[in-house]
């Protein structure tokens, strides 16, 4: 069974950092893309940013460029997101999610939450 | 950006209709075109991909339909459990997805 697990939510001043991780089972982790997704509350879903197999392709969101950085460690079955400079519209539901093989996200985790707020 | 518009906002459903919902792309996106559900406090579910291919435990009352810019999810007979929210996502280009289209019992 696949299964996504999120953390490392939580409650950041703004300007401050986090960082999220998702661990990964039931499927061989390195076979996939996988993707960052979030939702802000009461609103709809944001694509955030993804990471190829390898490495060695990542997209980011514009709003999150510069700021935000995301990897994996497939060793460990793995992914990550590092945000730094977080601002208050940066409050929401983060999900883990793996690219099904054309784009579409067909596994996501239960999410994490992260609060931006002085 | 390619810009993903979805209607109706809301979608006024009686259980055992039929419900209708259109996603519209800024451009074109081929068949690059999923579908999810969503139900409170829980993560989203994939429906759709490819613009008409269910996902792996779908049931057969969800089918998806168009290309270009122009899509359609088709919910053939509402059941209790369809009562969610449904988003479309293009990833021709990019990632994007639209506003959603909530559907609620009549």
């Amino acid at each position: 069974e696949v299964q996504l697990v999120e953390s490392g939510g939580g409650l950041v001043q703004p300007g401050g950092s986090l960082r999220l991780s998702c661990t990964a089972s039931g499927f061989t982790f390195s076979s996939y893309w996988m993707s960052w997704v979030r939702q802000a509350p009461g609103k709809g879903l944001e694509w955030v940013a993804n990471i190829k197999q390898d490495r060695s392709e990542k997209y980011y969101v514009d709003s999150v460029k510069g700021r935000f950085t995301i990897s994996r460690d497939n060793a460990k079955n793995s992914l990550y997101l590092q945000m730094n400079s977080l601002r208050a519209d940066d409050t929401a539901v983060y999900y883990c999610a793996r690219d099904g093989g054309s784009g579409e996200l067909d596994y996501w985790g239960q999410g994490t939450l992260v609060t931006v707020s002085s | 950006e390619i810009m993903m518009t979805q209607s109706p906002a809301t979608l006024s459903v009686s259980p055992g209709e039929r419900a209708t919902l259109s996603c519209r792309a800024s451009q074109s996106i081929n068949s690059n075109l999923a579908w999810y559900q969503q139900k409170p406090g829980q993560a989203p579910r994939l429906l759709i991909y490819d613009a008409s291919t269910r996902a792996t435990g779908i049931p057969a009352r969800f089918s998806g339909s168009g290309s270009g810019t122009e899509f359609t999810l088709t919910i053939s007979s509402l059941q209790s459990e369809d009562f969610a929210v449904y988003y479309c996502q293009q990833y021709n280009n990019w990632w994007t997805f639209g506003q959603g289209t909530k559907v609620e019992i009549k």
